[in-house]
């Protein structure tokens, strides 16, 4: 498995351009998460997904949009980038049952800069 | 309001010596507590985790942590520190819905030789 992955590593934008941030999980989880983790703040969740087409906003999802149209995969949109959204993006994904239920497992993070 | 405190921003310990890294939380559900580490430049690695049951938890790597519901907290604890605990550790807080977390905002722990 290759767990939770993301692309591109590392990303620098100029303000206004939009982009999408990928995520794929190989774990058949149900929900999967975008969290942005930026110093002193902790992580916050963006936006959440509890399964295919159905997805929720988090503490902090102004500027994003994200879709689920499958089980493995869940990107995050930038529509149209500011300074403030440099940070780094965790994706993550859990599942509800097994012996590692609402454990979330994330992915390697993408180092954003925007311009 | 749902959320997690973790007072200490940064701490210094001496290797060997013992360790406690607190956590206050605030949530109005049975909560689902998580202590998470990270290494610099790295993605986050669960450390332990807490539903129900004995209130004392063991993780990995030493670590064991105890829920205090009369106290809202969930402090982390290691008995003898190795120089490569140094990391961010984070203490988070859900509940059996899945894929929110909501988390602390860390404590950078150094460890002096």
């Amino acid at each position: 498995n290759a767990g939770v992955t993301q692309t591109p590593k590392f990303q620098v934008l100029k303000t206004g351009q939009s982009m999408t941030l990928q995520c794929a999980q190989d774990m058949n989880h149900e929900y999967m998460s975008w969290y942005r983790q930026d110093p002193g703040m902790g992580l916050r969740l963006i936006h959440y997904s509890v399964g295919a087409g159905i997805t929720d906003q988090g503490e902090v999802p102004n500027g994003y949009n994200v879709s689920r149209s499958t089980t493995e995969d869940f990107p995050l949109r930038l529509l149209s980038a500011a300074p403030s959204q440099t940070s780094v993006y965790f994706c993550a994904s859990s599942s509800t049952s097994g012996s590692r239920d609402y454990e979330q497992y994330f992915g390697p993070g993408t180092r954003l800069t925007v311009t | 309001a749902q959320s997690v405190t973790q007072p200490d921003i940064h701490i210094t310990v001496s290797e060997g010596a013992s360790l406690e890294l607190r956590c206050n939380y605030s949530y109005g559900a049975t909560p689902y507590l998580f202590w998470y580490v990270q290494s610099p430049g790295q993605g986050l690695q669960l450390l332990l985790k807490y539903f129900s049951g004995d209130t004392l938890v063991q993780g990995i790597k030493g670590f064991e942590a105890e829920f205090k519901r009369s106290q809202s907290s969930f402090n982390l604890r290691k008995p003898s520190v190795h120089w490569s605990d140094a990391a961010e550790y984070f203490c988070a807080v859900g509940n059996n819905q899945g894929g929110k977390l909501i988390f602390g905002q860390g404590t950078e722990l150094s460890v002096k030789p």
